[in-house]
C-alpha cells in the first residue's frame, strides 16, 4: 500500500522554466510534508517543508502548494537552473517525522541549458 | 559542519554473512533512522530509534535488527545477508521535537 504517490517519475524542463512535481497522500493523520533533494552519490537533503495549517510556503525559488481537501501537495521550482538537476522526493509523516517519513518514489529532474 | 557519517561507502558481502552497517551523528540528535533506497521504490523505513536503547520497527524490518548503545551511534545488522538485501542503505538523524532529517551519504551494499 503506497501512502504517498509522486508524479511524474521523470521531468525535463528548459533552463528558466518552471518545474512542477506533484504528490498525493492517503492518510489524513499526516501532519508534516517535506521535500528532499538528492544529488548522485549523496544522501537526500531537506529542501522545504510545510504543515497542513498553511496552503503555501515559499523559500527562494522553491514553493510548496498544499491542498488539504484534495490531499495533494506540489513542489514548484521557479526559474529552473541546471544545478537543480537532481532527484526530488516528497514525504509525509505524523508527529513532525518522529516516527519516520513515508517517501514518494522520487522524480528525476533534468534542467536543459 | 554537522553531519551523519556512515562508516563504509561500498561493501560486498557473501550470502549468509552477518553484516554490520555503522552510523554516527555529531548533532546530539535523539532520533535516528535506517532506510534502504532502491530504484523505482524510493526510500523505505527499516528501523528507527527515539533514544539510547530504544528501537522501533519501520515498514520493512524483516531480516534486519538494530543496536543503539550510545546516543550518537545507530547500527543496522543483517543477521544473514541475502541477495535481496543488495541496496543503498541510508542513515538519518533528527532532533527531538521538530526539524528535518539529516542523511548520511549512504552505504551501497552488494550481497553475492
Amino acid at each position: 500500500q503506497q501512502q504517498v504517490k509522486q508524479s511524474p517519475q521523470s521531468l525535463i524542463v528548459q533552463k528558466g522554466g518552471i518545474s512542477i512535481i506533484n504528490c498525493a497522500y492517503e492518510n489524513t493523520a499526516f501532519d508534516y510534508f517535506p521535500w528532499y533533494q538528492q544529488f548522485p552519490g549523496k544522501g537526500p537533503a531537506l529542501l522545504i517543508a510545510i504543515r497542513p495549517d498553511v496552503s503555501e510556503k515559499k523559500e527562494g525559488r522553491f514553493t510548496i502548494s498544499f491542498n488539504k481537501s484534495a490531499k495533494q501537495f506540489s513542489l514548484h521550482i521557479m526559474d529552473s537552473q541546471p544545478g537543480d538537476s537532481a532527484t526530488y522526493f516528497c514525504a509525509a509523516s505524523y508527529r513532525g517525522g518522529a516516527d519516520g517519513l513515508t517517501f514518494g518514489k522520487g522524480t528525476h529532474l533534468i534542467i536543459q541549458p | 559542519d554537522v553531519k551523519v557519517t556512515q562508516s563504509s561507502r561500498y561493501l560486498v558481502k557473501r550470502t549468509g554473512e552477518k553484516v554490520f552497517l555503522e552510523c554516527v551523528q555529531d548533532m546530539d540528535h535523539e532520533n535516528m533512522f535506517w532506510y534502504r533506497q532502491d530504484p523505482g521504490l524510493g526510500l523505505r523505513l527499516i528501523y528507527f530509534s527515539y533514544d539510547v536503547k530504544m528501537k522501533e520497527k519501520g515498514d520493512i524490518p524483516e531480516g534486519y535488527s538494530v543496536s543503539r548503545e550510545k546516543k550518537e551511534r545507530f547500527s543496522l545488522i543483517l543477521e544473514s545477508a541475502s541477495t535481496n538485501q543488495t541496496s543503498m542503505y541510508l542513515c538519518a538523524s533528527r532532533p527531538q521535537g521538530d526539524g528535518g532529517y539529516t542523511f548520511g551519504s549512504g552505504t551501497r551494499l552488494t550481497v553475492v
